[in-house]
């Protein structure tokens, strides 16, 4: 039973620049959920995706987007990187309608902004 | 709003028990969930409880939940070294169905010295 996967593992990237981080839920879920965990601190959330639309948005700007393709799996965008922008990525999956909702981690994408 | 906290270091032998707080200021029915983070790696779900709920226990894991002082605590029995990450408390109220995001408090370093 494959868990939550996320592409890629490290990236660095330059003020200014955009990028895209990807990911695949754990089989059976049809939720995506983003978060962004800055050194030091517990994660932020950004937004949720559920049938290929955003249902909830954390307190981020607009250069954060995403998108959620038919298979389930999803795409975090930032445009306009930032030096804040730098922290580790979290994708987590769910399967609403479970009760609890449970969100299940990915390992994360560290993204380096210089 | 919600708002979680927790001490942010915790040390103790191994072999002994470990416990780890957070309080939480949601006033709504909540679900509320510990994660644990080692090392550059994603976060593992390892219990959760509802807010109906005083206490439940999953091997060497033992949640209690005061709900009069909004007050969670998690116990490790019999701690061991691979025990040693940083644990997450996170809550996510249910409100009406509409709320999906976790909030988490800033982490526990957990050290277990042998």
């Amino acid at each position: 039973d494959a868990g939550v996967t996320q592409s890629p593992t490290h990236l660095i990237k330059t003020r200014g620049q955009q990028v895209t981080l990807r990911c695949s839920p754990k089989s059976g879920h049809d939720t995506v959920s983003w978060y962004q965990q800055a050194l030091g601190q517990g994660p932020q959330f950004i937004f949720q995706y559920y049938e290929e639309e955003e249902r909830q948005r954390g307190n981020f700007p607009d250069r954060f987007s995403g998108h959620q393709f038919p298979n389930y799996s999803s795409e975090l965008n930032v445009n306009a990187l930032l030096l804040g922008d730098s922290a580790l990525y979290l994708c987590a999956s769910s399967l609403p309608g479970q009760g609890t909702d449970t969100q299940y981690f990915g390992p994360g994408t560290r993204l380096t902004v210089l | 709003g919600e708002d979680v906290e927790q001490s942010l270091f915790l040390s103790v032998r191994e072999g002994d028990s470990s416990v780890i707080n957070c309080t939480y200021t949601d006033s709504s029915s909540t679900y509320l969930y510990w994660y644990k983070q080692e090392p550059g790696a994603g976060l593992q779900l390892l219990t959760y409880i509802f807010s109906n709920m005083d206490m439940k226990q999953d091997q060497r894991l033992t949640v209690l939940l005061n709900k009069k002082d909004k007050h969670l605590s998690l116990r490790i029995a019999d701690t061991q070294t691979g025990d040693s990450a940083i644990y997450f408390c996170a809550e996510r109220p249910v409100s009406g169905g509409s709320n999906y995001k976790l909030t988490f408090g800033k982490g526990t370093l957990l050290t277990v010295n042998p």
